[in-house]
């Protein structure tokens, strides 16, 4: 079974800083989907990026980007210019691309703490 | 658009009550689930449905029971609730294939006392 791990249980940046968030999979695919939703404290989870295996361009969404290392099964998030806003419960997803799977893995999350 | 719609939104139980959680889409997706989440496990997929009248098991399926007789409506049941089951519950749904995540709902906490 697909594993994500997130290291940093908790994280934190200078407002207008940049701040990079790390993730991990555990994976025997080529093929799959990855996204970053952020839980900000209202609780309700959005979707910030995602990511599709076979492309080797990292996404972005204006001051969200992805790093993705397809070989060593790593896929960052790096938010720039950070805002107060940004503070939330960070979640990295993984969803296989094959044999019907159409779950999504989660990893147990990173809270990011913007310090003004 | 109201997305996918959850109530209630709080609810504390005591041991040994049953209830359902709901859950409605309007967007017409296929797939729908529901996720628990407790602090330090990230979220865990309980059940899922793929289309109305079937349903499955996820990671977590213990004392909750599932139903999809319409493409929008996916309640969950709790059959006998524990302290165990105290948790902030996710509704989530999305077209098939699931390509472009999921839409959640803004979520139930559960107390069971």
């Amino acid at each position: 079974a697909q594993t994500v791990t997130q290291s940093q249980p908790e994280m934190s940046v200078q407002e207008a800083e940049t701040v990079t968030l790390s993730c991990t999979y555990d994976t025997s695919e080529s093929d799959y989907y990855l996204f970053w939703y952020k839980q900000p404290p209202s609780r309700q989870m959005i979707l910030v990026i995602r990511q599709e295996a076979y492309k080797q361009q990292n996404a972005t969404e204006n001051r969200f980007s992805v790093n993705f290392q397809k070989a060593a099964k790593s896929f960052s998030l790096k938010i720039s210019d950070s805002q107060l806003g940004d503070a939330a419960m960070y979640f990295c997803a993984y969803r296989s691309r094959g044999g019907g799977s159409e779950k999504l893995v989660f990893g147990k999350g990173t809270k990011l703490t913007v310090n003004p | 658009n109201a997305g996918v719609t959850q109530t209630p939104k709080f609810q504390v139980l005591k041991t040994g009550q049953s209830m359902t959680l709901q859950c409605a889409q309007d967007m017409n997706h296929e797939y729908m689930s529901w996720y628990r989440q407790d602090p330090g496990m990230g979220l865990r997929l309980i059940h899922y449905s793929v289309g109305a009248g079937i349903t499955d098991q996820g990671e977590v399926p213990n004392g909750y029971n599932v139903s999809r007789s319409t493409t929008e409506d996916f309640p969950l049941r709790l059959l006998s609730a524990a302290p165990s089951q105290t948790s902030v519950y996710f509704c989530a749904s999305s077209y098939l294939p699931v390509n472009y995540g999921y839409t959640f709902g803004s979520g139930t906490r559960l107390t069971v006392v």
